[in-house]
């Protein structure tokens, strides 16, 4: 069965501080994907990243970093310099990619980021 | 210029009656999902359908039918509804994860907020 952990539940920072989102996944799957989504106030589901089991290459877009580690199960986010529009729920999802059309996405419970000015 | 549309994005309605939900993509692919997002933000896969067909069905209660009349559409509808079925409904859309081990980032609807009281 798969698992996807997010430990933290709800982070506070001040703007302008570094902040780092836990991931911690579990499957049996030696092909697989791992994802990132953000959920801001206003609802919608925005699609971050997607990540491969054979890719442990970290990742840099602009303010957001992952870091993807086999060894732990882990795929952290770190965002640098938090903007209070950074505020939302961040979800992490791993995908049993070997499946096929039968592939599903299995969410972490959401981690709830709020940037004060 | 939407890629994933819901109608309608609220949706209030008393025990007992039945509703649905509808959902189009314009972004060419060829799976759609139902998620329902709890009171705690917890994201649950319900339905997936590729090419029309039904393909997951994660024991969600024979109340949901879930109905593909092309590639591009996805509606839910519920029957009887009881108080337990509030939620935010999610549709969403992807290529088709293939069978050699890609697994495709999903892209999500507005989501529909469904009261029932």
């Amino acid at each position: 069965a798969q698992k996807v952990t997010q430990a933290q539940t709800e982070i506070s920072v001040v703007e302008k501080e570094d902040v780092t989102l836990d991931c911690v996944y579990e499957t049996r799957d030696t092909t697989y994907y791992l994802f990132w989504y953000k959920q801001p106030p206003s609802g919608e589901l925005v699609f971050l990243i997607r990540r491969n089991s054979f890719d442990e290459q970290n990742e840099i877009s602009g303010r957001y970093s992952w870091n993807f580690q086999k060894s732990t199960s882990s795929f952290n986010f770190t965002i640098t310099a938090s903007q209070v529009v950074d505020s939302a729920v961040y979800f992490c999802a791993l995908s049993d990619a070997a499946r096929g059309a039968n592939s599903k996405l299995t969410f972490g419970k959401g981690i709830t980021l709020s940037v004060r000015p | 210029d939407t890629a994933v549309s819901q109608t309608p994005k609220y949706l209030v309605t008393q025990m007992g009656n039945d509703k649905s939900i509808k959902c189009e993509q314009n972004l060419g692919h060829d799976t759609m999902y139902w998620y329902k997002q709890d009171s705690k933000k917890f994201l649950k896969i319900m339905f997936s359908y590729n090419n029309k067909e039904l393909i997951i069905n994660e024991t969600v209660p024979n109340r949901f039918s879930p109905k593909s009349p092309d590639k591009a559409h996805l509606n839910l509808h519920i029957n009887s509804l009881e108080l337990g079925d509030s939620a935010v409904y999610f549709c969403a859309s992807s290529h088709t994860s293939g069978g050699g081990g890609i697994s495709y980032e999903q892209y999500f609807g507005p989501g529909t907020r469904l009261t029932v009281t």
